[in-house]
């Protein structure tokens, strides 16, 4: 079954503390995997669009990285305003179509 | 700058009630989606439709139609309302030739309450 699964559900960190979140899927095809940022009560925001293992892309204090079942988030130095959901999704070829399948997300809150 | 906007951030209806969500986007895309955001579930697609007057069925359709008459609109529609259907409500859109990033942009969402 086409699955996308992001750990933790939710993530407490003191601002300055690093930590990765984790994006495992399983589908047929990668064509490609990608991030947003939700805050509450807006909609997803892009943040990275990976396409092969070994891939990875950064920007400020996010770094993501792919391999050929997970991808992570990793989090450098956070800082409150961080604070965020963190979709992953996937996006694989099915039914003539390319598919998106999107994670529940994991909740992060960065403390002062 | 691009933008997706929504008809409504709240909205509250009656059981039976016929519901009409609206989506715009102002960058000549192509593809645009309606999915549910509902809590430990993530984004589900509901309606997707490549080109004007087209549409196709995503992962959940069931009670929920759209309609695409011009490019840059995209509605959904709840013909009969169930207190199941209480959720947030996405749209976004993408160009059919998107490049590296290839992402979809999102709306604010409209917070459906159905009583």
């Amino acid at each position: 079954e086409d699955q996308v699964t992001q750990s933790p559900e939710a993530l407490r960190l003191q601002e300055g503390e690093s930590s990765s979140l984790n994006c495992s899927y399983t589908v047929s095809g990668l064509r490609g995997l990608f991030w947003y940022r939700q805050d509450p009560g807006k909609g997803p925001e892009f943040l990275f669009t990976l396409y092969s293992a070994g891939e990875e892309k950064e920007k400020e204090r996010l770094k993501a990285t792919l391999t050929k079942k997970e991808s992570f988030l990793h989090i450098t130095a956070p800082k409150p305003e961080d604070s965020a959901t963190y979709l992953c999704a996937v996006q694989f070829f099915s039914g003539g179509y390319n598919k998106l399948i999107f994670g529940a997300g994991t909740r992060l809150a960065v403390h002062p | 700058d691009v933008k997706v906007t929504q008809s409504s951030r709240y909205l509250v209806k009656r059981t039976g009630e016929k519901v009409f969500l609206e989506c715009v986007q102002d960058m000549d895309h192509e593809n645009m989606f309606w999915y549910r955001q509902d809590p430990g579930l993530g984004l589900r697609l509901i309606y997707f439709s490549y080109d004007v007057k087209m549409k196709e069925k995503g992962d959940i359709p069931e009670g929920y139609s759209v309609s695409r008459e011009k490019k840059e609109r995209f509605s959904l529609i709840l013909e009969s309302a169930s207190t199941n259907q209480t959720s947030m409500y996405l749209c976004a859109s993408r160009p059919q030739r998107a490049g590296d990033r290839n992402e979809q942009f999102f709306g604010p969402g409209t917070r459906l309450t159905v009583l």
